[in-house]
């Protein structure tokens, strides 16, 4: 069965610019968390989606942005690129909503200069 | 509300020689309790959890932690480190019931040395 995947990989942008992170969860698996991971502040929850909805969301402010899709793939955007938001964006799927096991994807290491 | 505590940001240890990776959580609730691994450039990998069955927990990888109710404590330990075990482990905590998010240590990043 093939893993969570993420794309793209890497991504270059300069401050003022948007961008869409994309993530595709292990067949079956219906609930994706999205998380950013920087030498700072380490992992930090984004949000997590289930059956199209955001059921959890973490402290970041409103330029971050999710959706989920029937097929349970999921996109993130990031409005209004600030240099702080340099970071590596995880993506994580679960069987269901509440279950604790997370599969993470390999991440999308974003860069804004 | 829960949190996690890594204890050691760093930790070398030659290869052969055994492993110990502290993990102190706090949870109003009954906990669940992880370790993951991350290896440079990759994901997150699994590698054990402790979701109120038994208390030691064999993972993979020859890795195994103990839940320690009284000490608020998961530990992680290998009988003898290998050069590929070098990476960063994150030590994470749960609701075991509910939906709340999983709360993330900072991470201990072990090294191995020849």
């Amino acid at each position: 069965k093939a893993g969570v995947t993420q794309t793209p990989r890497y991504l270059i942008k300069t401050r003022g610019q948007q961008v869409t992170l994309s993530c595709s969860p292990i067949s079956g698996h219906r609930s994706v968390s999205w998380y950013q991971q920087t030498p700072g502040q380490g992992l930090q929850f984004l949000f997590e989606y289930f059956s199209e909805t955001q059921r959890n969301k973490g402290n970041f402010p409103g330029r971050f942005s999710g959706r989920q899709f029937s097929n349970s793939r999921s996109e993130m955007n990031v409005s209004t690129l600030e240099l702080g938001d340099s970071a590596l964006y995880l993506c994580a799927s679960s069987l269901r909503r509440g279950e604790r096991e997370q599969f993470f994807g390999p991440g999308t290491r974003l860069t804004v200069l | 509300a829960q949190s996690v505590t890594q204890l050691d940001s760093h930790v070398s240890v030659s290869e052969g020689t055994p492993v110990l990776l502290r993990c102190n959580y706090s949870s109003s609730y009954s906990p669940s309790l992880f370790w993951y691994v991350q290896h440079p450039n990759k994901g997150l990998q699994l590698l054990l959890k402790y979701t109120s069955a038994a208390t030691l927990v064999k993972g993979i990888n020859g890795f195994e932690a103990e839940f320690k109710k009284s000490e608020t404590s998961f530990h992680l330990t290998k009988p003898s480190a290998h050069m590929s075990d070098a990476a960063e482990y994150f030590c994470v905590v749960g609701r075991l019931a509910g939906n709340t998010p999983l709360v993330f240590g900072k991470g201990t990043r072990l090294s191995v040395i020849a």
